[in-house]
């Protein structure tokens, strides 16, 4: 089965820039979505194909995609930014949706 | 703005089925959208379960395929979710949500979801 890798933890001062990196071998075809999950709440999308930022969502958030690997970036992080992040695409065939196993975003 | 609600037994005892019903309020099920639904086992990361399109096309987990039934009923504005023959390893909380676009053209990729509902399998 399809599987997207992303690193367990990435820690941050505040103020620094946050990279959370997820690859998997259909990404350089298919698009990378990214969820943020702060405890006991549900996901909420940060960005969508690949670079593309939601309203309501904040500047310092953004996406890219090379290859085979997908990145979230937190420009100036926040201490409100902690939290999961979870990057989300689909197999090459297009039929199979899978979740990163997700990072922890510390930021202190 | 749209909301999600999702209910349903909160406790299935093993072998059972886990039945859960996902309300949409706040725009129309009944054109160009997918539900979703997601699970997470206390203290792990996100599953993708399956999507049923407004249409009713369905689209499962492979992993999961041969116990998941997924429908949707347009007149409640309503989908559902049905997980048969349950172990502890299907303890998680159940989100759904809901995707917007067309069939075939965009990747159905959550959008607005329900706040979740556990859901314990335990004698």
């Amino acid at each position: 089965s399809y599987e997207l890798t992303q690193p367990p933890s990435v820690s941050v001062s505040p103020g620094q820039t946050a990279r959370i990196t997820c690859s998997g071998d259909a990404l350089p075809k298919k698009y990378a979505y990214w969820y943020q999950q702060k405890s006991g709440q549900a996901p909420v999308l940060v960005i969508y194909e690949d670079s593309k930022r939601p309203s309501g969502i904040p500047e310092r958030f953004s996406g890219s995609s090379s290859g085979t690997m997908a990145t979230l970036t937190v420009s100036g992080a926040q201490v409100e930014d902690e939290a999961d992040y979870y990057c989300y695409s689909t197999d090459s065939s297009g039929n199979d949706r899978v979740f990163g196993g997700g990072t922890k975003l510390t930021v202190l | 703005q749209v909301q999600l609600q999702e209910s349903g037994p909160g406790l299935v005892r093993p072998s059972g089925t886990l039945s859960l019903t996902c309300a949409v309020s706040g725009a129309s099920i009944s054109s160009n959208n997918w539900c979703i639904w997601v699970r997470q086992p206390p203290g792990k990361g996100l599953e993708w379960i399956g999507e049923i399109y407004h249409s009713g096309s369905t689209n499962y987990n492979p992993s999961l395929k041969s116990r998941v039934t997924m429908t949707v009923d347009k007149s409640k504005s309503q989908f559902s979710l049905k997980l048969s023959s349950v172990t502890a390893a299907d303890t998680a909380v159940y989100y759904c949500a809901r995707a917007d676009g067309i069939f075939g053209v965009v990747t159905p990729h959550p959008q607005y979801w329900g706040q979740g509902t556990l859901v314990t399998v335990s004698s």
